[in-house]
């Protein structure tokens, strides 16, 4: 199956720090997902981003379909930033093949 | 619009017992999938349902855990007999085919 790879593992911000976290994956997709996953366990959707760019708020997303990666950018952290962060990536048999996720802290 | 719900949110139980999770999608989605996570590593897909037949279910221990959909709106997942290795949060998720999941807030298994 598709291998899907998240970098980094832990990420320890100070609040107001920008940051990048990346997803490759191993073959070609039809649909990418970002989620926040918060202390509570809920998976949040931030993006749906098969290609291109988009941004919401103090999160942006940009994925290079045809170089298998996407990129997930945080600005001005918050505390409430703190969580697990997901990508998720579909195939032709609309199922969701997740990374293992990035752990993300932020300290105030 | 209402989310994906789902129930119980937590369960402790002994091995060798039994249990079941309900989960309702979002109002007109066809698709509807449960997710294994656990602790540590991202949600992996148990089945996939499109209305009330199964797409797939490849990754289900179809010897201890069953799932099924009913008129094709709400879905029920069990496992029995549990075993320790069954702890893990279940989630569920609904889609219109090949379109953004959206998920449920999880229920967290506890098998002793």
């Amino acid at each position: 199956g598709i291998q899907v790879e998240q970098s980094p593992p832990d990420l320890i911000l100070q609040e107001g720090a920008n940051s990048t976290l990346r997803c490759n994956f191993s073959d070609s997709v039809n649909n990418l997902q970002w989620f926040h996953q918060n202390p509570w366990g809920q998976l949040i959707n931030l993006f749906y981003i098969p290609s291109g760019t988009k941004q919401n708020g103090r999160l942006s997303a940009t994925t290079v379909a045809t170089e298998r990666y996407s990129l997930l950018y945080i600005s001005s952290s918050q505390t409430t930033d703190s969580g697990v962060y997901f990508c998720a990536v579909e195939r032709d048999d609309y199922k969701l093949s997740f990374g293992a996720g990035t752990t993300v802290t932020v300290r105030a | 619009e209402a989310g994906v719900a789902q129930s119980p949110r937590y369960k402790i139980i002994e091995k060798r017992q039994s249990v079941a999770f309900w989960c309702n999608p979002i109002s007109g989605h066809a698709t509807l999938y449960w997710y294994q996570q656990i602790l540590g590593q991202g949600p992996k897909l148990l089945i996939q349902f499109q209305n009330n037949g199964v797409v797939d279910d490849s990754q289900l221990p179809k010897d201890r855990f069953s799932a099924e959909r009913l008129k094709g709106v709400d879905s029920t997942l069990k496992i029995q007999p549990a075993k320790l290795e069954d702890s893990a949060v279940y989630l569920c998720a609904s889609s219109w085919l090949g379109h953004e999941q959206y998920f449920g807030p999880g229920t967290r298994l506890t098998v002793t």
